[in-house]
């Protein structure tokens, strides 16, 4: 399989508790995408990498949340301390450096936070 | 801000119908916009893909057109069929880096 994919798919914590995801992209893309979904709406930018270098990050983002991508390839999204309002689907994108910038998505961390 | 919004949030239509899906957004300045579907409980998929600079996309029973100036994109599906069914999501991005998605509509194409 040479999609995106994302790991685990489900997790449930209990408030308070860390929880880290992680996200591989499809190889030789080089922009990831974190996004978070509810029931309802559409998927909610949190940030995004070039590479490497994280160039932006959502006001969604709180002081909480951190995102790496050390190496360029795998991306890890932490939350830190988590409460009820961080439950929902966390999704991960990657997309090719060309003028397409098709996103590819992965299915998703489904989050429940008790 | 940029704001994405879909109309209907709904829809239901009998087989067959040709029916036609709207997205409409705020900031002109867009890079490209997306559409995509995505199935219950499962991920999204990519659907079209139209550049600032082009009117509109084909792919198959699927055609998005693209309209910057009046902030207006539309997904027309020829001859709906049961499995179409499925909720479709615009995503319009104003950079190369951060899509802002609408909430989507829910199609339900009847047998």
């Amino acid at each position: 399989d040479t999609g995106v994919s994302q790991d685990p798919r489900h997790k449930i914590t209990k408030r308070g508790q860390n929880v880290t995801f992680r996200c591989d992209p499809i190889s030789e893309h080089n922009r990831l995408y974190w996004y978070r979904q509810t029931l309802g709406q559409g998927p909610e930018f949190l940030t995004y990498f070039q590479n490497e270098a994280q160039l932006e990050k959502s006001r969604l983002l709180s002081d909480r949340f951190s995102a790496e991508r050390p190496k360029g390839s795998f991306s890890t999204l932490e939350i830190q301390r988590t409460e009820q309002g961080d439950s929902a689907m966390y999704r991960c994108a990657s997309s090719p450096h060309n003028n397409e910038e098709t996103q590819y998505f992965g299915p998703g961390t489904r989050l429940l936070v008790l | 801000k940029q704001e994405v919004t879909q109309i209907p949030a709904a829809l239901s239509v009998p087989e067959g119908e040709n029916l036609v899906l709207n997205c409409s957004f705020t900031d002109s300045a867009i890079y490209n916009l997306q559409w995509f579907r995505q199935d219950p409980g499962k991920g999204l998929t990519s659907l079209l893909l139209i550049q600032s600079s082009q009117r509109e996309q084909t792919s198959g029973r699927l055609n998005a057109s693209l309209d910057k100036s009046s902030g207006r994109s539309t997904l027309y599906i020829a001859a709906s069929q049961p499995g179409d069914s499925a909720t479709y999501l615009c995503a319009v991005n104003t950079n190369a880096g951060k899509s802002t998605f609408g909430d989507g509509t829910t199609l339900t194409v009847k047998p």
